[in-house]
């Protein structure tokens, strides 16, 4: 099993562009999430999602926007990017959303807006 | 809303020696806790948590945290520092009583961790 799966790693763009950060996992877990990660500010989240066709914003939700249209994936989406946007993210999972299990994170994409 | 501190961004400490990554929390319940690793270009790795029962939680890599909840205090501790362990620390928070929008956790700044040969 590969766990959760993030693509890009690495990724550079221009303020304005959008683009798709992708998040999938292979192990049936329920519930899905994103989160930012800045010096000194630890991790925030965005955006989660606990199952299929369910989601709800975070504490950081403004400039993007996600949907779960299946189990396995939630893309999380940068509609204008903004250089405030440049950050390194984490896709994280569990297998439940109301269980007290710890989260799978994903090796994470390095986002760098010029 | 519940929120967690992490009060020394740094912490410094020689190879054998005993190592503590303070975390203090604050949460309208009683909370479930974790720690969480993260190494150079990883992820974050799940090191231990806390639900109920003895205040010593155990964990993965020799590392065991100490529940206090008269300081709200969930430390993490290690009776000997490898260089190995250096790395950066999270502590994270769950409140038990809260509704259908804290499914998430809260995670503090993070400690940077480093074992000195």
């Amino acid at each position: 099993n590969a766990g959760v799966t993030q693509t890009p790693k690495f990724q550079v763009l221009k303020t304005g562009q959008s683009m798709t950060l992708q998040c999938a996992q292979d192990m049936n877990h329920e519930y899905m999430s994103w989160y930012r990660q800045d010096p000194g500010m630890g991790l925030r989240l965005i955006h989660y999602s606990v199952g299929a066709g369910i989601t709800d914003q975070g504490e950081v939700p403004n400039g993007y926007n996600v949907s779960r249209s299946t189990t396995e994936d939630f893309p999380l989406r940068l509609l204008s990017a903004a250089p405030s946007q440049t950050s390194v993210y984490f896709c994280a999972t569990k297998p439940r959303w109301e269980g007290v299990t710890e989260a799978f994170f994903g090796q994470g994409t390095r986002l760098t807006v010029v | 809303a519940q929120s967690v501190a992490q009060p020394e961004d740094q912490v410094n400490v020689a190879e054998g020696n005993p190592l503590t990554v303070k975390c203090t929390y604050s949460v309208s319940g009683n909370p479930y806790l974790f720690w969480y690793v993260q190494y150079p270009n990883r992820g974050l790795q799940f090191l231990l948590k806390y639900i109920t029962g003895d205040n010593l939680v155990k964990g993965s890599y020799g590392f065991e945290a100490e529940f206090n909840k008269s300081q709200t205090s969930f430390h993490l501790k290690k009776p000997s520092a490898l260089v190995s362990d250096s790395a950066l620390y999270f502590c994270a928070v769950r409140d038990r009583y809260s509704g259908a929008g804290s499914y998430q956790l809260t995670f503090g700044k993070g400690t940077k961790l480093s074992v000195i040969p």
